[in-house]
């Protein structure tokens, strides 16, 4: 498989500060990265669809002033939550896709996510 | 838009008995569906996958089918282990882009 490199695994901050979270593909170029936001006990919510070189798509009910995302390569994706706040205390996990002319391009390998906690 | 169910929500089996995990989606255009297998805490990892011109995969204890007209796939777990105890999701795509996750199922094997 490939591999995907997530930081910071666990963060703790307080209220109204600012969390950078990296998403890394180590072996191979991204040109989509996805995030995902993951309440305990339930399933992997897509918040964002992260494009190389351009603009995030965000999904409905997403503030994406809140949620910064930037593409600066083909192998780093970011996501800044800003002024956070408790109620953003999550799991926070990026995915991505090699390119067309990867034989794995299909599949999606994830980071190993970041449990932000907001005090 | 776009839906994908899972059932059941939770799954208790005993040791060395068979698991079973159904899906549904709803966009016919999904041509790709890859399980994963989430442990508390850490990335979800792929364990299987099918496309959707094969109806059916296996993977030593693991088994995906797929119902293309009835937009139904499951997994099926063999001779389970303790150590299979986990999230499993299913999820469908139209190939590496947006993938729509099932719910997820918790599984529990009791030794």
């Amino acid at each position: 498989g490939a591999v995907v490199s997530q930081h910071p695994s666990r963060v703790i901050c307080k209220s109204g500060t600012s969390v950078k979270i990296e998403c890394r593909s180590l072996d191979f170029q991204a040109t989509t990265m996805f995030w995902y936001r993951q309440f305990p006990k339930q399933s992997l919510m897509l918040m964002a669809t992260s494009n190389e070189g351009s603009k995030a798509t965000y999904e409905q009910g997403v503030e994406k002033d809140k949620f910064l995302i930037n593409h600066a390569s083909l192998t780093l994706s970011t996501l800044t939550v800003t002024s956070a706040h408790p109620e953003d205390s999550s799991f926070y996990i990026c995915s991505a896709s090699p390119g067309f002319h990867d034989s794995r391009r299909e599949k999606l390998f994830f980071g190993s996510g970041t449990q932000l906690s907001v005090l | 838009g776009e839906n994908v169910e899972q059932h059941p929500s939770t799954l208790s089996v005993q040791e060395g008995d068979s698991a079973v995990i159904k899906c549904t989606y709803s966009d016919s255009a999904s041509n790709y569906f890859p399980w994963y297998k989430q442990e508390l805490g850490k990335r979800p990892q792929l364990i299987i996958d099918i496309r959707s011109n094969v109806g059916e995969k296996k993977d030593q204890r693991i088994a995906v089918t797929l119902n293309k007209t009835a937009k139904h796939f499951s997994l099926h777990i063999t001779e389970t282990q303790p150590e299979d105890s986990a999230v499993y999701f299913c999820a469908a795509s139209t190939g590496g882009f947006k993938t729509i996750f099932g719910a997820g199922t918790r599984l529990f094997v009791k030794a």
